[in-house]
């Protein structure tokens, strides 16, 4: 099946920094890619959706301002924490739609593990 | 709005023991259902997925569901677990067909044991 790269898989940092994680479909163009985080022991939640081009469309109570998300090109999406706090911590998977793919067109990155000190 | 309760946090199964994850929904219309597997380190996969039809969704690894509209549930079920079957389970639902805006539930974690 499709391959979805998401990087890094964990980082470590200070309350305040910004920190950009990666994600990026290997051998597919990926004309919508999605952002979701989940919380320990929960579910994970949707945070926005990212077409290529074009501004992503966020959840309601997901900051735009503080979760920066750029869609470039069709087969990389960041995700920038920008002044990242304790709170911020979390783990943050994403997800890419291949539009052209037979049966199952939707990959999941294997996820980033964000702890903010 | 719809909504996925996966009641079980962990299960524990013997290896070669059967297996049922139970998944409960809440959706106002006809819902398309999912279940994912998440081995430590990796990405979500999906495992089967209903949308229509028969209500018993055959998938991959030999896991099979159920989709009971009156219980409003998804159950996955395994007649016989693997040790390589340990890994976290989550079952999601979506509003159309290949829609990825996805609501999961909270996972199940699945122990094997010898």
């Amino acid at each position: 099946g499709a391959v979805v790269s998401q990087h890094p898989s964990w980082v470590i940092c200070k309350s305040g920094t910004s920190v950009k994680i990666e994600c990026r479909s290997l051998d597919f163009q990926a004309t919508t890619m999605f952002w979701y985080r989940q919380f320990p022991k929960q579910s994970l939640m949707l945070m926005a959706t990212s077409n290529e081009g074009s501004k992503a469309t966020y959840e309601q109570g997901v900051e735009k301002d503080k979760f920066l998300i750029n869609h470039a090109s069709l087969t990389l999406s960041t995700l920038t924490v920008t002044s990242a706090h304790p709170e911020d911590s979390s783990f943050y998977i994403c997800s890419a739609r291949d539009p052209w793919g037979e049966g199952e067109k939707l990959f999941f990155g294997s996820g980033t593990q964000l702890s903010v000190l | 709005a719809q909504s996925v309760t996966q009641p079980d946090i962990h299960i524990t199964v013997s290896e070669g023991a059967s297996l049922e994850l139970r998944c409960n929904y809440s959706y106002g219309a006809t819902p398309y259902l999912f279940w994912y597997v998440q081995s430590p380190g990796q990405g979500l996969q999906l495992l089967l997925k209903y949308f229509s039809g028969d209500t018993l969704v055959q998938g991959i690894k030999g896991f099979e569901a159920e989709f009971k509209r009156s219980q409003s549930s998804f159950n996955l079920r395994k007649p016989s677990v693997h040790w390589s079957d340990a890994a976290e389970y989550f079952c999601a639902v979506g509003s159309n067909f290949g829609n990825e805006k996805l609501t999961f539930g909270t996972g199940t974690r699945l122990t094997i044991i010898p």
